[in-house]
């Protein structure tokens, strides 16, 4: 137990589909990010929220839209995907965005038809 | 912006053998040092982290130490075990204006009985 739940665990959609992966954090925690993870590529970061703020977006295709409605809660909705984009989703959190370690969920593991 | 070289894998050791995967990295200022664990079907738990230079992170028999001069930050295990084997990431956050997190590409260790 991580104290970062992920759900679905397991997702499949075609590419005209429309959905949506959550993230909860019951640590306490002001930062959540989310992270896409390929196979033979490094973690790659999406988005940076502080504080529900936005602080990041790494150059992140608009088919991707996170949503953070408060310090506990992180969204990534997903509409007209590519097949490139089938990868592990791992979210993660902190206390603060100063040199602290990440906590993260288990995943969400995308695939895209 | 920041940069972080991690050793090739996959590596293959034997059970109590020693174990050393290499991190370098490059960054501005003063960053601080992880390393993360991720066995399969999980997300990264963090194993250790360094601050400052020279500090030395340790846990469960792994360690690592901040080298500022050589700008490394190399996982050691001196007996590792069957229940070791697992993906291990490398990361850098720097702080700051210019503040980045990133991480290695991940080393696969396999640990033979």
């Amino acid at each position: 137990e991580t104290g970062v739940t992920q759900t679905p665990r397991h997702l499949v959609m075609g590419m005209t589909n429309k959905k949506s992966l959550k993230c909860e954090q019951h640590l306490g925690h002001n930062a959540m990010y989310w992270y896409k993870q390929s196979a033979k590529k490094p973690l790659e970061l999406m988005f940076v929220y502080n504080f529900k703020e936005q602080t990041e977006n790494n150059s992140v295709p608009s088919r991707f839209s996170p949503e953070c409605p408060n310090s506990s809660h992180l969204f990534l909705h997903l509409h007209t995907l590519q097949p490139e984009d089938s990868a592990l989703y791992l979210c993660a959190s902190s206390q603060g965005t100063e040199n602290q370690p990440q906590h993260f969920g288990d995943g969400t593991r995308l695939s895209i038809l | 912006g920041n940069s972080v070289t991690q050793m090739e894998g996959p590596v293959t050791l034997s059970e109590e053998a020693f174990l050393t995967i290499n991190c370098t990295y490059t960054a501005t200022g003063y960053p601080s040092l992880f390393w993360y664990v991720q066995y399969p079907g999980e997300g990264l738990q963090l194993l250790l982290k360094a601050t400052k230079a020279d500090d030395k992170g340790s846990n469960k028999g792994f360690e690592a130490t901040y080298r500022k001069e050589t700008t490394s930050f190399h996982l050691e295990k001196g007996s590792v075990q069957v229940s070791d084997s697992a993906v291990y990431f490398c990361e850098v956050i720097s702080s700051g204006s210019a503040r980045q997190l990133t991480f290695g590409s991940g080393t696969q260790l396999t640990v033979l009985p």
